[in-house]
């Protein structure tokens, strides 16, 4: 099993360009999350998507969008890149949502990240 | 709000010595779960321990354990026997509706 795969490793945009960034898990797992991670934060969830054909908006939505493909890919894309993007952005996927309070949790597993830079 | 709150940027250990990171959280919830994550320089997030904060028993694994005060919303980490390898960036998360808070790391560097 690779487990969660992210492409590319690094990309370099220009302000303006458009990119998309892909994820995808090979552990049939229902729930993908897509994460930046800034210099003194911690990771921050952009969007995630609970189940196939379901996609929420996470704390720092704005300038991005997603698609979940189907329930093994979940692409994050940067219409119009902003210098305020330059980022890591990591992707992550679990069984199911977490939930608070219940008996059982299911861990979230992260892709390698990727690191984006926007001049 | 709710948040994690790391309040040791950087720390240092000798190799072999034993080292604490700090974190601290707040959540109105009675139930959640605790975690804390390794991050060393290839990037990779590794899960070291997760406490369910309905368990009063602290979490060990291997060398790892936490100390858990849920009434003072503590959740910190032991390092036993630091091992050069434990060099790496350390998060302390916490679960919410549906994502993990993190706090924003600390960074360790074991020393030969």
């Amino acid at each position: 099993n690779a487990g969660v795969t992210q492409t590319p490793k690094f990309q370099v945009l220009k302000t303006g360009q458009s990119m998309t960034l892909q994820c995808a898990q090979d552990m049939n797992h229902n729930s993908m999350y897509w994460y930046r991670q800034d210099p003194g934060m911690g990771l921050r969830l952009i969007y995630y998507s609970a189940s196939e054909g379901t996609t929420d908006k996470g704390e720092v939505p704005n300038g991005y969008n997603v698609s979940r493909l189907n329930k093994r890919e979940f692409s994050l894309r940067l219409e119009s890149a902003a210098p305020s993007q330059t980022s890591v952005y990591f992707c992550a996927s679990s069984e199911a949502l977490p939930r608070s309070g219940g008996p059982s949790y299911n861990e979230q597993f992260f892709g390698p990240g990727t690191r984006l830079t926007v001049l | 709000a709710q948040t994690v709150t790391q309040s040791q940027p950087e720390m240092s250990v000798q190799e072999a010595e034993t080292v604490t990171l700090s974190c601290t959280y707040d959540t109105s919830e009675n139930n959640y779960y605790l975690f804390w994550y390794k991050q060393p320089p290839s990037r990779q997030m590794i899960l070291v321990i997760r406490q369910e904060a309905y368990k009063q028993q602290n979490a060990t694994e291997n060398r790892f354990s936490v100390n858990f005060q849920k009434a003072a919303k503590s959740f910190s980490l032991k390092i036993s026997d630091s091992q050069l390898g434990d060099t790496a960036m350390y998060f302390c998360a916490r679960t919410g509706a549906n994502n993990l808070f993190f706090g924003t790391g600390t960074r360790l560097t074991v020393i030969p």
